[in-house]
């Protein structure tokens, strides 16, 4: 079986500072890799995501995720936050070689202040 | 257009009554799924469908039925209702894909309140 821990709830941060929310996984098999974002009062949207290659991966909106198999980590980044990125963001974790079963972690809150 | 859409988007309910939600994708997947969000934030899959066919049924009390008409829909209905049943609710959807796995596209959500 598959676990997420993001260790932090909340983090606030100021506009235009960077930010970097955690996430960890436990897993006996190899794994696919998921940052979801979930904006107030709708679904979760995918914002990245690892599959295999190159363990740095990219969003459009300038989010950025580094896959490490040493430290089972998937952080997320972002140099520059803007008060739109203020939002829940999940990470998530499927095994590989079947099934499409999605675990989540217990989610950010990432608030963007001015 | 919608992609994923529920119905209805709030739903207030007594204890031991029976509801259902609704969920339709126009996407052409194949593949739809029934995912309950805590009052925490914790989500967490309860069925999936592929080509109408149950293939993930956790832990789930069988008070919950899926019920899955066409590829296109897949209803939730709930018996019983109780307190602990408030949450809310999404459904997903995606196609199958070989090789890897696929991305699944989220409904609004359906927040259930259970008085």
């Amino acid at each position: 079986a598959q676990s997420v821990t993001q260790l932090d709830s909340q983090v606030p941060v100021f506009e235009e500072a960077p930010v970097e929310l955690r996430c960890n996984y436990s897993s006996s098999v190899s794994v696919y890799l998921f940052w979801y974002v979930q904006y107030p009062n709708q679904g979760l949207q995918l914002l990245l995501k690892y599959l295999s290659g190159s363990t740095l991966v990219e969003s459009i909106n300038g989010f950025e995720a580094e896959f490490n198999k040493s430290q089972t980590s998937f952080h997320l980044r972002k140099p520059s936050v803007h008060i739109s990125d203020t939002a829940e963001y999940f990470c998530a974790v499927s095994r590989t070689g079947g099934g499409n079963k999605l675990t989540f972690g217990t989610g950010t809150q990432l608030k963007v202040e001015l | 257009d919608t992609a994923v859409s529920q119905t209805p988007k709030y739903l207030v309910t007594q204890m031991g009554n029976d509801k259902s939600i609704k969920c339709e994708q126009n996407l052409g997947h194949d593949t739809m799924y029934w995912y309950k969000q805590d009052s925490k934030k914790f989500l967490k899959i309860m069925f999936s469908y592929n080509n109408k066919e149950l293939i993930i049924n956790e832990t789930v009390p069988n008070r919950f039925s899926p019920k899955s008409p066409d590829k296109a829909h897949l209803n939730l209905h709930i018996n019983s209702l109780e307190l602990g049943d408030s949450a809310v609710y999404f459904c997903a959807s995606s196609q199958r894909l070989a090789g890897g796995p696929d991305e699944q596209f989220f409904g609004p959500g359906t927040r259930l309140t259970v008085l």
